[in-house]
């Protein structure tokens, strides 16, 4: 089974705080994803890496930076917490890109909150 | 600009019954398509996908249909089940070298009354 494990399950930071959740995956995949969860809006993409040190914004990446050093570890950041950060983190992983028919596998997602 | 929709912000279904949960897409170039569970507290966990080269996919009590001349996918669940209360997300990614980069709707929360 494919496992994808997240750091933390539950946060609480300051405004201003630097903010690091962690991200590791045990089945070699090629691809990481950050998204963030939030009620009405779904689940949108921060950032994703399709290597190691290579790194993609996703739609949202405005306030959050993002760091691979290694394949099975994608790290996301968030430079100066603030409140509307508030949210549900999740993590995924994914098969190579260009591999047909792929779908990504999910961590338990990280509840922050800021206060 | 949303280009995965659910419009249905919430279902509720008596247990046994069937339930139809719908998307709707904007974007041409999505070819693979996919519906994901999600409990609270918990990550979505992946329930069935379908090629764009297909219109129907089954896998036990789960079918998705595809109509690409709509842009619409449909999940049917038959027989709905308690335990299938959820959120489903549907989701949609396009070809070439974008697979595994997915684009999500808002989210569906069904309800199975036993």
């Amino acid at each position: 089974d494919v496992k994808v494990t997240q750091s933390s399950r539950y946060l609480v930071k300051r405004t201003g705080e630097k903010v690091f959740l962690e991200c590791v995956q045990d089945m070699d995949h090629e691809n990481m994803f950050w998204y963030r969860q939030d009620p009405g809006l779904g689940l949108r993409l921060i950032y994703f890496s399709y290597d190691v040190k290579m790194k993609e914004k996703g739609d949202i990446p405005e306030g959050y930076s993002v760091s691979r050093e290694k394949k099975e570890r994608f790290s996301l950041i968030l430079e100066s917490a603030s409140t509307n950060q508030t949210s549900m983190y999740l993590c995924a992983s994914s098969l190579y890109l260009g591999s047909p028919n792929t779908e990504a596998f999910f961590g338990q997602g990280t509840r922050l909150t800021v206060v | 600009d949303q280009q995965v929709k659910q419009n249905s912000p919430s279902l509720s279904v008596q247990e046994g019954r069937i339930s139809i949960l719908n998307c709707d897409y904007t974007n041409s170039m999505f070819d693979y398509f996919l519906w994901y569970k999600k409990y609270p507290a918990e990550g979505p966990t992946f329930l069935i996908s379908i090629s764009s080269i297909k219109d129907k996919n089954e896998d036990g009590r789960f079918t998705v249909f595809l109509n690409k001349s709509a842009k619409h996918l449909s999940l049917h669940i038959v027989p709905s089940q308690p335990g299938d209360s959820a959120v489903y997300f549907c989701a949609a990614s396009e070809g070439g070298t974008s697979y595994g980069k997915l684009t999500f709707g808002q989210g569906t929360i069904l309800t199975v009354h036993p």
